[in-house]
């Protein structure tokens, strides 16, 4: 079975810029998952789906936000790039929305912003 | 204080020893706990998940939770120096979402 897969692997942009990533969940996961890695603060949660609605939210900003297809793939946006938001997107897919399921990543996406 | 704690290490063990790397947490209500490590530039790959207090053996590994403490510990046996990565501990809280620690730098020295 395919694992997660997220697109682009790398990305560079300059603030005020916008960008969306995007993620595939591995076949008959309907849970996706972003957070948000840096080194400072470890791996945050950003926000989850699961069947086309956002399920829970984490501390970020409006600036984030994200959705999800009918066949699970899930983009993220981020709005008027900060220097703060250079980090490592992770998404995670999962069988089922929020608990009783673990999760697995995908490879992330490396955004630098100048 | 932070949901989920852990020691960043780095914590330094000879090859073959046992590596002991902890994590505690503050919610009294959460349910799951897992075990990931991480190698420099790669994403978090899962090692194992307990839910139930006690040990739980997978391979050279070892899970332990104590929920009455609010600790959950993973051991790894026989280290080798392929296991040098960071560690990270998430939970589960009740309202479904994973509290991830920053993790523990294991370095397995040959």
């Amino acid at each position: 079975k395919a694992g997660v897969t997220q697109t682009p692997r790398y990305l560079i942009k300059t603030r005020g810029q916008q960008v969306t990533l995007s993620c595939s969940p591995i076949s008959g996961h309907r849970s996706v998952s972003w957070y948000q890695q840096t080194p400072g603060q470890g791996l945050q949660f950003l926000f989850e789906y699961f069947s086309e609605t956002q399920r829970n939210k984490g501390n970020f900003p409006g600036r984030f936000s994200g959705r999800q297809f009918s066949n699970s793939r899930s983009e993220m946006n981020v709005s008027t790039l900060e220097l703060g938001d250079s980090a490592l997107y992770l998404c995670a897919s999962s069988s089922v929305a929020g608990g009783g399921d673990t999760q697995y990543f995908g490879p992330g996406t490396r955004l630098t912003v100048l | 204080q932070k949901e989920v704690e852990q020691n960043s290490g780095p914590l330094s063990v000879p090859e073959g020893a046992i590596a002991s790397l902890n994590c505690t947490y503050s919610d009294r209500g959460s349910q799951s706990f897992f075990w990931y490590r991480q190698y420099s530039g790669k994403s978090p790959e899962l090692i194992m998940f307990i839910y139930s207090n006690g040990d739980k053996e997978d391979g050279r590994f070892t899970a332990q939770l104590n929920k009455a403490s609010q600790y959950v510990s993973l051991l790894i046996r026989d280290s080798q120096p392929s296991d040098s990565a960071t560690y990270l501990c998430a939970v589960e809280k009740r309202t479904y979402k994973y509290i991830f620690g920053t993790g523990t730098r294991l370095k397995v020295l040959a």
